[in-house]
């Protein structure tokens, strides 16, 4: 009865190579959303959609495309991963946008050799 | 730019005392929010406090609101090791579908 989940929960991967993560939640919510967490652990919006539409797409490489293909789920797909990629992508899900309570995935670890 | 940034960056206590952590922001808000992540986890909603509120309590979390001073704080009364974990906070923008934007973070560990 996970809420947010997202696979895989790691990924290991070359330079140059195209990946996806996929997320589903099972919380009838109707917002989702990806964050990026760096070493540091600085959480940074990347994309949110709302009803299956983008809402917000902040300033972020085009190699990067989300995908939304019903309310419950929300992909991101890397073209050509580069070194600068490696982090901890988060999803989460939200009923009313971003102003409600957010409900996040456990993560995936990316790491670029 | 960063919304909210929260002080200090670390924070090592004894089981059984308080814990304060603190979150300024820039621009106006309609929400603040708290946010605990436990190591290898994702992030768990905490509390919401909204910006014509002064304080709010959720068992021991107590959460203060001073939207003249742009800054909230988080205090964690009678702490233990399980609380040991890193704290954010997140503010919100304009319109209900704005992006939520979260401070770097303070991380607290609880020495049993």
């Amino acid at each position: 009865d996970t809420a947010v989940s997202q696979t895989p929960k790691y990924l290991v991967t070359q330079m140059g190579n195209d990946k996806s993560i996929k997320c589903e939640q099972n919380l009838g919510h109707d917002t989702m959303y990806w964050y990026k967490q760096d070493s540091k652990k600085f959480l940074k919006i990347m994309f949110s959609y709302n009803n299956k539409e983008l809402i917000i797409n902040e300033t972020v490489p085009n190699r990067f495309s989300p995908k939304s293909p019903d309310k419950a789920h929300l992909n991101l797909h890397i073209n050509s991963l580069e070194l600068g990629d490696s982090a901890v992508y988060f999803c989460a899900s939200s009923n009313g946008g971003g102003r409600k309570p957010q409900h996040f995935g456990d993560g995936t670890r990316l790491s670029i050799l | 730019s960063q919304q909210g940034e929260e002080d200090p960056q670390a924070l090592s206590i004894q089981e059984g005392e308080n814990a304060t952590m603190n979150c300024s922001y820039k621009t106006s808000i309609n929400n603040l929010q708290w946010y605990r992540q436990n190591s290898g986890r994702g992030l768990v909603h905490l509390i919401l406090i909204r910006s014509n509120e002064r304080e709010k309590h959720s068992g021991r979390l107590r959460v203060t609101l001073d939207t003249s001073k742009k800054s909230s704080s988080l205090l964690i009364t009678a702490s233990r090791a399980a609380d040991t974990a890193s704290y954010f906070c997140a503010t919100d923008g304009k319109t209900s579908y704005d992006k939520v934007i979260f401070g770097p973070g303070t991380s607290l560990s609880v020495i049993p």
